[in-house]
C-alpha cells in the first residue's frame, strides 16, 4: 500500500504560468481533500471531493480548480500562478465522513511562484 | 478569525518527562478534535481523536483531554521520547453542507530533548 501519493514533490513556477499537482490513493477511499499551509500557518482546505464525480470548494478554493473522474486520483489545477499560491500542498484522503474520521495526507507538493 | 489556536509556537521537553500541548477553540458547533503529528518533508499523521462529548480518551502515552466550558483541550504525552520531536496540530471537525470539514491550528513544534 503506498497510501497517498503526490507528484511533483517540488516546482518553482512564473507568475502566470499553469499546472496541475497530482495526488493519487490505493486505499479505495471517497473522501479526498487538498489543503495548502503556508509558512507559520495552519493547513487550509481549498477542495474536497466526497466521491467520483463529485467536488465542492473549501475556505480558500480561489484560483484552483479540481476534478475526481476515478476514485483514486484528485488534481488541483492552478491557472495563472500568482506569488500568493507559494505553498506547501498536501493532499489527503480518508474512507469516512465521519468528524473524527482520520484522514491520510500525502507527503506535500512545495510550490514556488516568482 | 481563527477558529482554531495554538499559541505556542514550540515547546521543549526533557525526555522522559510529560509533554502538554495546548489548542483553544471559539466555535462552540465542533463535534470532535483531532491531533497531527507532522515530521520535516512528511504529510501530518493522526495521532488521536476525541468526540465533543467526552472530557478524556487515552491512547497508550498520549492522552486528550477537553474542556468545552473553557473551549480548551490539550495533548499529554507521557513519557516524552526524542521520536515524539515534530509539529502536532490541532484540528477541529464542524458539519456544514452535509461533510465535515476540519479547521487546524497552527502548530506546536515539541522537541524532546535526550
Amino acid at each position: 500500500n503506498a497510501g497517498v501519493t503526490q507528484t511533483p514533490k517540488f516546482r518553482i513556477l512564473k507568475i502566470g504560468q499553469s499546472m496541475t499537482l497530482q495526488c493519487t490513493q490505493d486505499m479505495n477511499h471517497n473522501y479526498m481533500y487538498w489543503y495548502r499551509q503556508d509558512p507559520g500557518m495552519g493547513l487550509k482546505l481549498i477542495y474536497y471531493s466526497v466521491g467520483a464525480g463529485i467536488t465542492d470548494k473549501g475556505e480558500v478554493p480561489n484560483g484552483y480548480n479540481v476534478s475526481r473522474s476515478t476514485t483514486e486520483d484528485f488534481p488541483l489545477r492552478l491557472e495563472l500562478a500568482a506569488p500568493s499560491q507559494t505553498s506547501v500542498y498536501f493532499c489527503a484522503s480518508s474512507g469516512r465522513g465521519q468528524g473524527n474520521n482520520e484522514q491520510f495526507f500525502g507527503p506535500g507538493t512545495r510550490l514556488t511562484v516568482l | 478569525d481563527q477558529q482554531v489556536k495554538q499559541n505556542s509556537p514550540s515547546l521543549s521537553v526533557q525526555e522522559g518527562r510529560i509533554s502538554i500541548l495546548n489548542c483553544d477553540y471559539t466555535n462552540s458547533m465542533f463535534d470532535y478534535f483531532l491531533w497531527y503529528k507532522k515530521y520535516p518533508a512528511e504529510g501530518p499523521t493522526f495521532l488521536i481523536s476525541i468526540s465533543s462529548i467526552k472530557d478524556k480518551n487515552e491512547d497508550g502515552r498520549f492522552t486528550v483531554f477537553l474542556n468545552k466550558s473553557a473551549k480548551h483541550l490539550s495533548l499529554h504525552i507521557v513519557p516524552s521520547q526524542p521520536g515524539d520531536s515534530a509539529v502536532y496540530f490541532c484540528a477541529a471537525s464542524a458539519r456544514t453542507s452535509g461533510t465535515y470539514k476540519y479547521i487546524f491550528g497552527t502548530g506546536t513544534r515539541l522537541k524532546v530533548l535526550a
